[in-house]
């Protein structure tokens, strides 16, 4: 069964740091793109960050670039999201998805930013 | 980026019926990179429709995309009660990729 289980989520202070982690199983997680989104609460999806199967093309939102980082690990078939000075309005259920069309979705995991 | 707007915001029907529901882009989407997704409450969002109008595997034929250029379509013939959810367009053509806002559909 082809399935992504997102961990690593929970209630950190503002300026605080939080590493997900995105756990691949079922299908060849070295041939795939994958994508993070995010989604605040009562809010629609917001597209977060891409890296490319080898890792060397990675892409984010302005509302994230230079405080978040993308990465993975081939060899352990995970997808990682390192996230520095969180704001409240980061707020959100992260998930992790499989490009390019994101036919595969985790179930996602709440980070809360609050004091 | 390119904004994608959504409408009606609620789509109220019976079942059997048919649902219609559009998404604009702000600009062209040149490669057919529009997806539609279905998100009951408490679920992930479930891709039902890639390139436009091609169906997702699993997803029924009651479900069925299209459109090109900047205004495209998801329908739903013959409303089923769990098809209550929200539907949200996107749009992968061109970086940062983007999402509506969705529309809601109460059967």
């Amino acid at each position: 069964e082809v399935q992504l289980v997102e961990s690593g989520g929970g209630l950190v202070q503002p300026g605080g740091s939080l590493r997900l982690s995105c756990a691949a199983s079922g299908f060849s997680f070295s041939d795939y793109w994958m994508h993070w989104v995010r989604q605040a609460p009562g809010k629609g999806p917001v597209w977060v960050a891409r890296m490319s199967s080898d890792g060397t093309n990675i892409g984010y939102a302005d509302s994230v670039k230079g405080r978040f980082t993308i990465s993975r690990d081939n060899a352990k078939n995970t997808l990682y999201l390192q996230m520095n000075s969180l704001r409240a309005e980061d707020t959100a259920v992260y998930y992790c998805a499989r490009h390019p069309t994101l036919d595969v979705w985790g179930q996602g995991t709440m980070v809360t930013v609050s004091s | 980026e390119i904004v994608l707007t959504q409408s009606p915001g609620t789509l109220s029907l019976s079942p059997g019926e048919r649902a219609t529901l559009s998404c604009r882009a702000s600009q062209i989407i040149s490669s057919s990179y529009l997806a539609w997704y279905q998100q009951r409450p408490g679920q992930t969002p479930r891709l039902l429709i890639y390139g436009v109008s091609s169906r997702a595997t699993g997803i029924p034929d009651r479900f069925s995309g299209s459109g090109s250029g900047t205004d495209f379509t998801l329908t739903i013939s013959r409303l089923e009660p769990e098809d209550s959810a929200i539907y949200y367009c996107h749009q992968y053509d061109t970086s940062p990729r983007t999402f509506g806002q969705g529309t809601k559909v109460e059967v």
